[in-house]
């Protein structure tokens, strides 16, 4: 299963909005609507920021919002702030039973 | 609240055995999808296992047939046993929760490295 593609670095000043992309396959990400994605601050463990495509837990800021489109999907963050600065991971569900992370995108905040 | 320790990683040879746990509290294990997920040095996260809410489990295919998963609902715990370890197996090891098919709450992750 090879890893969802993301753009290895994207960044933003404080205040802009940024959209990371998640691409996969008709057989993980377009396939299924069990799109996640998380936020790693260095050293320590990931975090769910959104579930099913597009559902923030409870606690996670509504600056967060992800969609799909086809075989991508897509996390935006607006309202850039000092603390968003992360790695940040798509995960899919596939039609093996397995899941699948994206390659990880470095977010910077300028 | 939710909380999920991980013990049992340290230094073993290549061709060895490890046993890694996870010590749930604050919710079931056997209710949930439980997960392993790990992360080489300076690396992406890579899943690796999943048991399901009944018995069903399944692996990535670079742990398959060495690796197992496995829950101890007696102790609400989590387990993988690792074995035939390889170099390339050296990461920290993350248990997490999932109320379906994402990963809800993590734990702080336990090293393994593989090295002779």
């Amino acid at each position: 299963q090879s890893a969802l593609t993301q753009p290895a670095s994207v960044s933003g000043s404080p205040g802009q909005s940024i959209t990371i992309s998640c691409t996969g396959t008709s057989s993980d990400v377009g396939g299924y609507n069990y799109v996640s994605w998380y936020q790693q601050h260095p050293g320590k463990a990931p975090k769910l920021m959104i579930y099913d495509v597009s559902n923030r837990p409870s606690g996670v800021s509504n600056r967060f919002s992800g969609s799909k489109s086809g075989n991508t999907a897509s996390l935006t963050i607006s309202g850039l702030q000092a603390e968003d600065e992360a790695d940040y991971y798509c995960s899919s569900y596939t039609s093996s039973s397995t899941y699948v992370f994206g390659t990880g995108t470095k977010v910077s905040v300028l | 609240e939710v909380q999920l320790v991980e013990s049992g990683g340290g230094l073993v040879q290549p061709g060895g055995s490890l046993r890694l746990s996870c010590a749930a509290s604050g919710f079931i294990v056997s209710n949930n999808y439980m997960y392993w997920v790990r992360q080489a040095p300076g690396k992406g996260l890579e899943w690796v296992s999943v048991i399901y809410t009944g018995h069903s489990t399944y692996y990535a295919d670079s742990v398959k047939g060495r690796f197992t998963i496995s829950r101890d609902s007696s102790k609400n715990t989590l387990s993988l046993q690792m074995n035939s370890l390889r170099a390339e197996d050296t990461a920290v090891y993350y248990c997490a929760m999932g109320r379906s098919d994402q990963f809800d709450y993590w734990g702080q992750g336990t090293l393994v490295t593989v090295s002779s």
